[in-house]
């Protein structure tokens, strides 16, 4: 199957300081990719779509000023979580998928555990 | 809101036994449900996946059961494994595998020796 990296695997950093989470399709091009947040013995919650080349869809309640998304190439995209606080700790996930090239299904990366000091 | 309502939060079962986990859903515009399994500290990986055209679906010891006139489906896991202890989503979509997914709230499976 189709493998999707997340970079860092876990993140510790301070109140106030603005974390770089890095989503990668390793042997797909991705025209889409979700972004999705978990928190403890909780259910995924999808964050925001990402089409390569274009601005991401927010779902409702969630800040794109705080959340900023980039989807620069077939095969990246990031997650930056601005002036993060303890609120924000959680887990986050990123799923791709490749319409054009007829992957039918959405590939999940493993996940990146952020926690704001 | 959860769209799709997931049960029971939590099952043990015996080595050998079948595990059973229900979801229910409102939106008949969804044409996509897939299970998923997710290991603590890990991402989920897609197990198995219906369309609403079918009743059934079984890959190896996982079967899907589907009733599309009550909006519900199950997970059938069978002659459960301590290996298959996992925390379970069952997912909806409206336009396919390709659609933004809806999670249930999840079911921790613990399969005892």
């Amino acid at each position: 199957g189709a493998v999707v990296s997340q970079h860092p695997s876990r993140v510790i950093c301070k109140s106030g300081t603005s974390v770089k989470i890095e989503c990668r399709s390793l042997d797909f091009q991705a025209t889409t990719m979700f972004w999705y947040r978990q928190f403890p013995k909780q259910s995924l919650m999808l964050m925001a779509t990402s089409n390569e080349g274009s601005k991401a869809t927010y779902e409702q309640g969630v800040e794109k000023d705080k959340f900023l998304i980039n989807h620069a190439s077939l095969t990246l995209s990031t997650l930056t979580v601005t002036s993060a606080h303890p609120e924000d700790s959680s887990f986050y996930i990123c799923s791709a998928r490749d319409l054009a090239g007829g992957l039918n299904e959405q590939f999940f990366g493993p996940g990146t555990r952020l926690t704001v000091l | 809101q959860q769209q799709v309502k997931q049960s029971p939060q939590s099952l043990i079962v015996q080595k050998g036994g079948i595990s059973i986990i229900n979801c229910a859903y409102e939106n008949t515009a969804f044409d996509y449900f897939p299970w998923y399994q997710q290991f603590p500290g890990k991402g989920p990986a897609l197990l198995i996946a219906i369309r609403p055209d079918v009743s059934e679906k079984k890959e190896g010891r996982f079967t899907i059961s589907f009733n599309k006139s009550a909006k519900q489906f199950s997970l059938h896991i069978m002659d459960s494994q301590p290996g298959d202890s996992a925390t379970y989503f069952c997912a909806a979509s409206k336009g396919g595998s390709w659609g933004k997914l809806q999670f249930g709230a999840g079911t921790q499976v613990v399969v005892t020796p």
